[in-house]
């Protein structure tokens, strides 16, 4: 069965600092694995995605995420935090069973200080 | 209105009401699925409806009875809920994609503002 986890439910940095938020995935063939961005009170907005294309993947805000298979790994980075990347974010995997079940991590809140 | 909207933002209901929460999508997609986030827990699947069927029930309580009347529209009726209930329900919808370089299809799904619900 295929899982996720995000390692760290809260994480802090500096404005300026670099981002890194883990990712780990388990799954038994190539998967597809996503990055979402959640802002209070909002619903939920796609960061990036990787399907099986450039290993290293840009998305929006300047964000980026690098697939590892190696290491089972999705990590998202950011080079340099500003104060409105403060938000939640979650790592998916999309079920490959053709359900069309997405399986999400717990999340990790990022804080960025001033 | 474009993406995927929803209404109300926000429901304060007691335990006897009978109320609806509406998820309209204007993306042309194919499915659309109702989620429940409460505070410290993972994002939890209810239902999806894939072409107005549902493929998927993820042992919902009764409570909470789903409507999907054209691939645009999503109804979620609420009635006889409980506290425990109070949470923030998103909706998303997707649309089958082929993946350019592995040939295997995938779903990108695009998620809806949310309901903010209290059940008092």
């Amino acid at each position: 069965a295929q899982s996720v986890t995000q390692l760290g439910s809260h994480v802090s940095v500096s404005e300026g600092a670099l981002v890194l938020l883990r990712c780990n995935y388990s799954s038994s063939v190539p998967p597809y694995l996503f990055w979402y961005v959640q802002y209070p009170n909002q619903g939920l907005q796609l960061l990036l995605k990787y399907t099986s294309a450039a290993t290293l993947v840009k998305g929006i805000n300047g964000f980026e995420a690098e697939f590892k298979k190696s290491e089972t790994s999705f990590h998202l980075t950011k080079p340099s935090a500003h104060m409105s990347d403060a938000a939640e974010y979650f790592c998916a995997v999309s079920d490959l069973t053709g359900t069309y079940k997405y399986i999400f991590g717990t999340g990790t809140r990022l804080k960025v200080l001033a | 209105e474009t993406g995927v909207t929803q209404t109300p933002r926000h429901l304060v209901m007691g335990m006897t009401n009978k109320k609806s929460l509406k998820c309209e999508q204007h993306l042309g997609h194919n499915a659309m699925y109702w989620y429940k986030q409460s505070a410290k827990k993972p994002l939890e699947l209810m239902f999806v409806y894939n072409f107005k069927e549902q493929t998927e029930n993820n042992s919902v309580p009764s409570r909470f009875s789903p409507e999907c009347p054209n691939s645009s529209h999503l109804f979620l009726h609420l009635h006889t809920l409980q506290p425990e209930d109070s949470a923030l329900y998103l909706c998303a919808s997707s649309q089958d994609v082929l993946g350019r370089t592995s040939g295997r299809w995938y779903n990108e799904q695009f998620f809806g503002p949310g309901t903010r619900l209290t059940v008092l």
